[in-house]
């Protein structure tokens, strides 16, 4: 099993272009989850998946989008890149049920001069 | 609405040393707990979580937690620190009847010196 994989692992843009991050899981589970990371922030929830077809907003969802492919797969969508968008950007899933452990990707770093 | 403080940013400590990570959460509901590990330039994994049962839980790596809930604490510890334990460490917490989010503190880094 490779778990949560996300491609790419390193991305930079400028301003006002658009790219999408990838994330996929072969785990089966349910739920999948946008985080980013920022310094003396944590992790805050940009957009999540509870089941193949819904989403739902997190904590900072402006400026991006996401879609559920599928079941593997969730992609988050800058549509215009812009510099508060630098940070570490990492996907998730779990099974929804017990243990509910989430398992993370390894990330993507995403600079936007 | 829940929260998780974490309430040091950083922990310099030398090797073989005890040391202590406090996280305190705040909710109205029954809770679960978890602690995250974040090594450079990697994603987080698990080292421990409560669930319920007994309020000491063992996790990967000599850590340990112990869930308090008159303080609404859950700090982590281990006795002898190794330089490979330098890393990012992420409390988190989630409603134990809505485990979709889990609201993770700012995260503490951990430095072990020789």
């Amino acid at each position: 099993n490779a778990g949560v994989t996300q491609t790419p692992k390193f991305q930079v843009l400028k301003t006002g272009q658009s790219m999408t991050l990838q994330c996929a899981q072969d785990m089966n589970h349910n739920s999948m989850y946008w985080y980013r990371q920022d310094p003396g922030m944590g992790l805050r929830l940009i957009y999540y998946s509870a089941s193949e077809g819904t989403t739902d907003k997190g904590e900072v969802p402006n400026g991006y989008n996401v879609s559920r492919l599928n079941k593997r797969e969730f992609s988050l969508r800058l549509e215009s890149a812009a510099p508060s968008q630098t940070s570490v950007y990492f996907c998730a899933s779990t099974s929804g049920i017990y243990p509910y452990e989430q398992y993370f990707g390894p990330g993507t770093r995403l600079t936007v001069t | 609405a829940q929260s998780v403080t974490q309430l040091d940013s950083q922990v310099p400590v030398f090797e073989e040393a005890p040391v202590e990570l406090r996280c305190n959460y705040s909710s109205s509901v029954s809770v679960y707990l978890f602690w995250y590990v974040q090594y450079p330039n990697q994603g987080l994994q698990l080292l421990l979580k409560y669930l319920s049962g007994s309020t000491l839980v063992k996790g990967i790596n000599g850590f340990e937690a112990e869930f308090n809930k008159s303080q609404t604490s859950f700090h982590l510890r281990k006795p002898s620190v190794h330089i490979s334990d330098t890393a990012e460490y992420f409390c988190a917490v989630s409603q134990s009847y809505n485990t979709d989010k889990l609201i993770f503190g700012t995260g503490t880094r951990l430095q072990v010196f020789p």
